[in-house]
């Protein structure tokens, strides 16, 4: 199975930052098969990228998704309060779908 | 509006079991396949088990394979997860998830419920 790795674990920043979310496979991602999601405490996740760097319905464009092969990063320009999160990479491409271990963005 | 409610979790004794339920509505349940995630406490999310529209195609998480079994009842609007001889590790939040897109029932999901907490534990 493919393996996902985000990096940093924890990323500590001020609203207005820009954020920088790394997602590394194990193997190539087939068709950039790649989504993004944000979790905040108590909730379910949400969708926020699909194909790599395509945003879902009603999400902002200060959020944008990109990268192909093994190397995707999720990109969110200008921090608003609401962004601070866990950030998760999910792959779609090859069975079983994988989640990466998640990126916690921290207020600093 | 499309709503997912989970139900029928709660706190079972390892090598119990317990089924979980999905109640969906605000879409034609019967024209979308399906899926469960979990998520133990302060980790991260696992994909559970797809079932496809038709219940045709089912495919399981090694870690559940031949304890857990999904099914669906169109006529309902429901899914469910029937989960037996229940371990430790089996103790997670459970969302039930409606696909965007699904590939061979590889998905990403662009609606989630709001989870049910199994927690096995004697």
């Amino acid at each position: 199975e493919i393996v996902l790795t985000q990096s940093p674990g924890t990323l500590s920043l001020s609203p207005g930052e820009r954020a920088t979310l790394s997602c590394r496979a194990s193997q190539s991602v087939s068709s950039s098969y790649l989504a993004w999601y944000q979790q905040k405490p108590g909730q379910a996740p949400r969708l926020l990228i699909s194909g790599a760097s395509s945003r879902a319905t009603g999400i902002p464009d200060r959020f944008s998704g990109s990268g192909s092969g093994t190397d995707f990063t999720l990109t969110i320009s200008r921090l608003e309060p609401e962004d601070f999160a866990v950030y998760y990479c999910q792959q779609y491409g090859s069975s079983p779908r994988t989640f990466g271990q998640g990126t916690k963005l921290e207020i600093k | 509006e499309v709503q997912l409610v989970e139900s029928g979790g709660g706190l079972v004794q390892p090598g119990g079991s317990l089924r979980l339920s999905c109640a969906a509505s605000g879409f034609t349940f019967s024209s979308y396949s399906m899926n469960w995630v979990r998520q133990a406490p302060g980790k991260g999310l696992e994909w559970v088990s797809y079932i496809s529209s038709s219940s045709s195609t089912i495919y399981y998480a090694d870690s559940v394979k031949g304890r857990f079994t999904i099914s669906r009842d169109n006529a309902k609007n429901s899914l469910y997860l029937q989960m037996n001889s229940l371990r430790a590790e089996d103790t997670a939040v459970y969302y039930c998830a409606r696909p965007r897109y699904c590939s061979g029932g590889t998905c990403y999901d662009d609606y989630w419920g709001q989870g049910t907490l199994v927690t096995v534990s004697s």
